[in-house]
């Protein structure tokens, strides 16, 4: 069964924490991104990778860190930086020089 | 910053009726894409439109371009109660046409009354 998994569902962050966000494709897709969605909002793009490890900033990617060290995998991590992470998270993937994305189902992170 | 900006905020309308949104944009694109999002959920793709073409259809839907005016619009003909949703346009965020990600507007949240 394709597609893009994306874990936990919901995740609770402590003051001063760093939480890393796990995004895995099994779409073969070369390129990976990151958006963040923020209530009544459109999404804003934070990372995107169109090659294993490479990656480039967003619009809104201070305070936040990824890696890609492999083709399925484009782990997010929030870190203490980021004074305002309550958001809905949304990770996408599509192939070499394709325009559509293909979108996971999110994870809501929340602020203790 | 959002490049496009989708109208009206709201729509709620009865079953079986036709639904009309509307997205306006600020920059010249090589293509326009419409997704939905359901309570809660991802995105999910419903059409993309290139600046060459005027008109595109797929099921239900009916997509408009024009590049003249920097606007779109999706026709969602016979609503259902399924229809219920939020709908984005989403256009290219740097010049690489999408590929390097995708810029949202804040979306039309449509709602279809039985």
């Amino acid at each position: 069964d394709g597609g893009i998994t994306q874990s936990p569902k919901y995740l609770f962050r402590k003051e001063g924490q760093n939480v890393t966000l796990s995004c895995e494709q099994n779409l073969n897709h070369d390129a990976m991104y990151w958006y963040r969605q923020d209530p009544g909002q459109g999404l804003r793009l934070i990372y995107y990778s169109q090659i294993v490890n490479d990656f480039q900033k967003g619009d809104i990617a201070e305070g936040y860190s990824v890696s890609r060290e492999k083709k399925e995998s484009f782990p997010l991590t929030v870190t203490s930086a980021q004074k305002n992470p309550t958001a809905f998270y949304l990770c996408a993937s599509s192939n070499a020089g394709q325009e559509t994305q293909y979108f996971g189902p999110g994870t809501r992170l929340l602020v203790l | 910053s959002q490049q496009g900006e989708e109208d009206p905020q709201a729509l709620s309308i009865q079953e079986g009726e036709n639904a009309t949104m509307n997205c306006s944009y600020k920059t010249s694109i090589n293509n326009l894409q419409w997704y939905r999002q359901n309570s809660g959920r991802g995105l999910v793709h419903l059409i993309l439109i290139r600046s060459n073409e005027r008109e595109k259809h797929s099921g239900r839907l009916r997509v408009t371009l024009d590049t003249s005016k920097k606007s779109s619009s999706l026709l969602i003909t016979a609503s259902r109660a399924a229809d219920t949703a939020s709908y984005f346009c989403a256009t290219p965020a740097y010049s690489g046409g999408g590929a390097d990600g995708l810029t949202f507007g804040k979306g039309t949240h449509l709602i279809i009354q039985p």
